[in-house]
């Protein structure tokens, strides 16, 4: 059964600490990307990997960080340094160049 | 900077109503185009991807069009039903890396 994995679907944190979000993928895709989505707003990039050991800051990266140690698995860690980090967080991959396929995505809720 | 507008942002028909979402970019130079359904709290559904090469994509009762020179993309639904009720985004890729500039979505109810 292929396909993408988000975890947890929910997550609550204080404010001040970090908070790791996973995305694991077997479509043997090579790309994975990061996204976020805010009421009202269109998601935005966040980072993105095209290959193993290799990422991209996108358009929001400030107070993000992200790892990409092995093709199935893209971690994108939350920091304290994030001002506003309560928002729905989409994980993406694809094949270079082709239609990108979305994870059911993590809602952090920090107070 | 690419931006991506979708118009208007929410949008009620009766069952059984062909329609057309619209959506529209500043920059034509896109290497492809991709259309996706987002149900609430879930993640997103790839519809149709039209390559930058491409004029249109159909799957099933849906059909998307693009339009380069003009900046426009349509997703064309025919004889929609209650269960086509949902978000869908427009997507605009810039490049091989695939990076995506997304609109902020047309929320679409269908009624019974």
């Amino acid at each position: 059964d292929g396909g993408i994995t988000q975890s947890p679907k929910y997550l609550f944190r204080k404010e001040g600490q970090n908070v790791t979000l996973s995305c694991e993928q077997n479509l043997n895709h090579d790309a994975m990307y990061w996204y976020r989505q805010d009421p009202g707003q269109g998601l935005r990039l966040i980072y993105y990997s095209q290959i193993v050991n290799d990422f991209q800051k996108g358009d929001i990266a400030e107070g993000y960080s992200v790892s990409r140690e092995k093709k199935e698995s893209f971690p994108l860690t939350v920091t304290s340094a994030q001002k506003n980090p309560t928002a729905f967080y989409l994980c993406a991959s694809s094949t270079t160049g082709e239609e990108q396929y979305f994870g059911p995505g993590t809602r952090l809720t920090v107070t | 900077k690419q931006e991506v507008t979708q118009i208007p942002a929410a949008l009620s028909v009766p069952e059984g109503e062909n329609l057309v979402l619209n959506c529209s970019f500043t920059d034509s130079a896109i290497y492809n185009l991709q259309w996706f359904r987002q149900d609430p709290g879930k993640g997103l559904t790839s519809l149709l991807l039209i390559q930058s090469s491409q004029r249109e994509q159909t799957s099933g009762r849906l059909n998307a069009s693009l339009d380069k020179s003009s900046g426009r993309s349509t997703l064309y639904i025919a004889a929609s039903q209650p269960g086509d009720s949902a978000t869908y985004l427009c997507a605009v890729g810039d490049g091989a890396n695939s990076k995506l500039t997304f609109g902020k979505g047309i929320t679409l109810s269908v009624r019974p």
